[in-house]
């Protein structure tokens, strides 16, 4: 069965700092791993979507990047903001794009 | 472009009474899901249709849950008695294909329906 595992739990920064969030899963066996932002009370917003060929993924100041062989995926958030605060997910698919998801890293960025 | 729809946002009911919530996927997307979240957690699979079948509904407890999706659209998910435990918020999401890779596997999610069971 996977498990994905996302640490830190919680990350609380000032503005402005490059910072890493990591996530780690059990079956490299995957077809791609999607990142996912939540605001309180809302639902998932997809930020990133790698495939299992790929080895990064970029969008504006974001980037994830995906070691299959050794079931770890990275999201880097650039020069971060007030409005970056959220909880980001990652969630794996293996297979069917039914995704198994990380418990999620909660993000706090103070002005 | 609409995104996925679902209503109601929020829903407080008494245990034991019945609950129903309401799905409407991006347009043109074949796969629907509906995932559980419960708080401080991940969300976790209940069922997958695709079109009007369910596929995958190994998660679902169906001695109290149903779900259909009439003429592969719109879905539908209840909750019969319902019970504490309930107690979460209930994600549908929409997919263009299911197949295993490529970008028409990317997931998108409604807002969620919030419940909570008293």
């Amino acid at each position: 069965k996977q498990e994905v595992t996302q640490i830190p739990a919680a990350l609380s920064v000032p503005e402005g700092e490059n910072l890493v969030l990591n996530c780690s899963f059990t079956d490299s066996a995957i077809y791609n791993l999607q990142w996912f932002r939540q605001d309180p009370g809302k639902g998932l917003t997809s930020l990133l979507l790698i495939q299992s060929s790929q080895r990064e993924q970029t969008s504006g100041r974001l980037n994830a990047s995906l070691d299959k062989s050794s079931g770890r995926s990275t999201l880097y958030i650039a020069a971060s903001q007030p409005g970056d605060s959220a909880t980001y997910l990652c969630a794996v698919n293996s297979g069917y794009s039914t995704l198994t998801f990380g418990k999620g890293t909660m993000l706090l960025v103070s002005p | 472009e609409a995104g996925v729809v679902q209503s109601p946002r929020y829903k407080i009911i008494e245990k034991k009474q019945p609950v129903a919530f309401w799905c409407n996927p991006i347009s043109g997307h074949n796969t629907l899901y509906w995932y559980r979240q419960n708080l401080g957690q991940g969300p976790e699979l209940l069922i997958r249709y695709e079109n009007e079948e369910a596929v995958d509904d190994s998660q679902l407890p169906k001695d109290r849950f149903s779900a259909e999706r009439l003429k592969g659209v719109d879905s539908t998910l209840k909750i019969q008695p319902a019970e504490l435990g309930d107690s979460a918020v209930y994600l549908c999401a929409s997919s263009l294909e299911a197949w295993s890779g490529g970008l028409n596997g990317e997931l998108f999610f409604g807002e969620g329906s919030r419940l909570t069971v008293l």
